[in-house]
Formats: C-alpha cells, sequence, structure tokens
C-alpha cells in the first residue's frame, strides 16, 4: 500500500525556517518524481515544487511565489522528500502535501498534509 | 503561466442528480488535465488523469472528457459522499496550475 506520510510543520516567525518531510513507503520511492502542493486556510490548491528521480539527475522545479526561498530534496535511500523552507512569509502559511507523481505525470497518491503556520 | 478557470465556484444539487463542473485553459494543454476531489479537512483525492481516465478504484460514476482547452467533470448520480470541492489541474507546463475550485453542497 502506497503511504505518504508529512511531518515537520508548526509556528515560525516571519523570516524563519522551516524543514518539512514526506517519508514514503509501499513504492520504489526512487523512481518517482515527487510534488509539493500547498494550501492556504480557506482557499484552493497550489504547486509549489517538483523533485525528478536520479534518472533525471534530481533535478528541480519551482513554482515563482518560492524560488530562491525554498529547496527541495530527497534521500532516495530513506525514500524521503524534503522541503527547507527559508524566509518564510505569512503568506506561506497553508498545509503543505506532498504527491507522488506517476507515470503519466500525473498525481496519484496524497499525503494527509502538515500545516505550516508563519505568524509571530 | 496556464490559467485554469473552472465553472461554477459552486452549486447546489439533490442526491441522485447529474452534475457537470467545467474548466478551461487559458491555452491549449492537449489531455494533460487531472480532477481531484477534497473533502473538508482532508488531502485530495486523485480522481481522473489524461482528461478522462479514471484512477484505480474510482467509481465508474465519474467521468471526464475534453481536450485542448475545455474539459468537464460528470458525476453521474450524486451520492451523499461525492458532496465536495472538485479541482482541476493542468501539467502539461511548469507551473502546474490548478483551477480555483467547485464547491458541491447538498440541496
Amino acid at each position: 500500500e502506497v503511504q505518504l506520510v508529512e511531518s515537520g510543520g508548526g509556528l515560525v516567525q516571519p523570516g524563519g525556517s522551516l524543514r518539512l518531510s514526506c517519508a514514503a513507503s509501499g513504492f520504489s520511492f526512487s523512481d518517482h518524481y515527487m510534488d509539493w502542493v500547498r494550501q492556504a486556510p480557506g482557499k484552493g490548491l497550489e504547486w509549489v515544487g517538483r523533485s525528478r528521480n536520479k534518472a533525471n539527475s534530481y533535478t528541480t522545479e519551482y513554482a515563482a511565489s518560492v524560488k530562491g526561498r525554498f529547496t527541495i530534496s530527497r534521500d532516495d535511500s530513506k525514500n524521503s522528500l524534503y522541503l527547507q523552507m527559508d524566509s518564510l512569509k505569512t503568506e506561506d502559511t497553508a498545509v503543505y502535501y506532498c504527491a507522488r507523481v506517476g507515470r503519466g505525470y500525473y498525481y496519484d497518491y496524497w499525503g494527509q498534509g502538515t500545516l505550516v503556520t508563519v505568524s509571530s | 503561466d496556464i490559467q485554469m478557470t473552472q465553472s461554477p465556484s459552486s452549486l447546489s444539487a439533490s442526491v441522485g442528480d447529474r452534475v457537470t463542473i467545467t474548466c478551461r485553459a487559458s491555452q491549449g494543454i492537449s489531455n494533460n488535465l487531472a480532477w481531484f476531489q477534497q473533502k473538508p479537512g482532508k488531502a485530495p483525492k486523485s480522481l481522473i488523469y489524461a482528461a478522462s481516465s479514471l484512477q484505480s478504484g474510482v467509481p465508474s460514476k465519474f467521468s471526464g472528457s475534453g481536450s485542448g482547452t475545455d474539459f468537464t467533470l460528470t458525476i453521474s448520480s450524486l451520492q451523499p459522499e461525492d458532496f465536495a470541492t472538485y479541482y482541476c489541474q493542468q501539467y502539461k507546463s511548469y507551473p502546474l496550475t490548478f483551477g480555483g475550485g467547485t464547491k458541491v453542497e447538498i440541496k
């Protein structure tokens, strides 16, 4: 059974940093691209970024709103995806989800999400 | 960026109704479109990919159609468990973008 479990959320002050993790199980993590998607309270879904797999040199893509502040990485030996968030702003407050990217570049599984609150 | 516009933003329907939600892309995306269902306080659930293909385990009352810029999600006979918010997403090009959502409520 595919499982994605996010962790690391919490309360952080503006300008601070936080690192989210997504622990994957039930599939060959190293074969898959993985994404982060967020949802501000009461709002819609927003794509944050992507980590490609080893076959594609672990390259990454980011939304303009987080580029230069957020960094996506992965550790295939630990079946884990990470989101390092620096220079956090109040508008980064959201539930952050990791999602598995299927063979056809669509999402097939989502984690349960972790809440990040940026507030003084 | 490709803008995704969903309509309506909300609708009220009764159990047993046929419901159709539309999604329009600001430029052609071929069939690189997915639909998701989200219930309050829960993670999104993947329903449809490649515009019309059902994810494994998704009941056949859900169907998708379209190509290019215009897409639809249809629920053939609305059941109580289908009341939720539905989102479309294009995955043709970066940045990936979502529609604003359609909230399906009980009439």
